[in-house]
C-alpha cells in the first residue's frame, strides 16, 4: 500500500516531441504527488507537485495530470528538450509527515 | 548551486574504518533527513530529523548513526560498513508545514564506496 508504481523505466524522445511519465498508487491517503528531477551527479530537485483538489497543473513546459478514481498520475514534457534529458521520480506524501515514498524512476533520452 | 552543502563528495573506506558524512544547511528548514542511492534506484529514507527529534526506519542497519547537533547540520556518522552500503548518500532540507508537505531540498550527495 505504501508504494508508487512508475513507468516506463526509460523513455527516448525525439526533440520537440512529449514525453509522458505514468505513475499509479495505492493509499487513498496520499495527498502530495511531487515529481523530482536527477541530473547524473546531482541531487533529485522538485519538478512540479500537484494535491488531489486539482485535476491538472502546468508550469511552462510540464504538466501533471491527475485522476483521483483511477489512483494515477503523469508527467507531460512539451517540446522536450535535449536539456531534460534525466532520471525523472514521481512520490507520494501525506501532509501530516514529513516523508515521501519515490516511484522506481524513468531515464529520459531527448534525441537532437 | 544548491543550498544545501554535503562533504566529503566522495569517500573510500575499509570495512574496519570510522568516517562521517556531513550536511549542512542555512535555509531556516527544521526537518533534515538522509537518504540513500542506488544505482539507477530512487531514494530510499534512512533518517529523519523533525525540531532535532529524530524518526528512524526500521530497516536501517545499526552501522549507520545519524547526528543532529543543531537546526543546521546533520551528520551521518559510518563504522563496521559492508561493501553492499557502497551508494549515493543524500541529505535534504524541508520546511515543517502545518496541514502541508514541504517541497524537499537535496545536497548533490556523498559517494561513499566500502572496500
Amino acid at each position: 500500500q505504501q508504494q508508487v508504481k512508475q513507468s516506463p523505466q526509460s523513455l527516448i524522445v525525439q526533440k520537440g516531441g512529449i514525453s509522458i511519465i505514468n505513475c499509479a498508487y495505492e493509499n487513498t491517503a496520499f495527498d502530495y504527488f511531487p515529481w523530482y528531477q536527477q541530473f547524473p551527479g546531482k541531487g533529485p530537485a522538485l519538478l512540479i507537485a500537484i494535491r488531489p483538489d486539482v485535476s491538472e497543473k502546468k508550469e511552462g513546459r510540464f504538466t501533471i495530470s491527475f485522476n483521483k478514481s483511477a489512483k494515477q498520475f503523469s508527467l507531460h514534457i512539451m517540446d522536450s528538450q535535449p536539456g531534460d534529458s534525466a532520471t525523472y521520480f514521481c512520490a507520494a506524501g501525506y501532509s501530516s509527515a514529513s516523508k515521501i515514498i519515490f516511484g522506481s524512476g524513468t531515464r529520459l533520452s531527448i534525441r537532437p | 548551486d544548491t543550498e544545501v552543502t554535503q562533504t566529503p563528495k566522495h569517500l573510500v573506506m575499509g570495512m574496519t574504518n570510522k568516517k562521517s558524512l556531513k550536511c549542512e544547511q542555512h535555509m531556516g528548514h527544521r526537518a533534515m533527513y538522509w537518504y540513500k542511492q542506488k544505482a539507477k534506484k530512487p531514494p530510499e529514507l534512512m533518517f529523519v530529523y523533525s525540531y532535532e527529534k529524530l524518526s528512524i526506519n526500521e530497516s536501517v542497519p545499526s552501522r549507520f548513526s545519524p547526528e543532529c547537533p543543531n537546526s543546521s547540520l546533520l551528520n551521518l556518522h559510518l563504522h563496521a560498513l559492508q561493501p553492499e552500503d557502497s551508494a549515493l548518500y543524500l541529505c535534504a532540507s524541508s520546511q515543517v508545514v502545518v496541514g502541508g508537505t514541504g517541497e524537499l531540498f537535496f545536497g548533490e550527495g556523498s559517494r561513499l564506496t566500502v572496500l
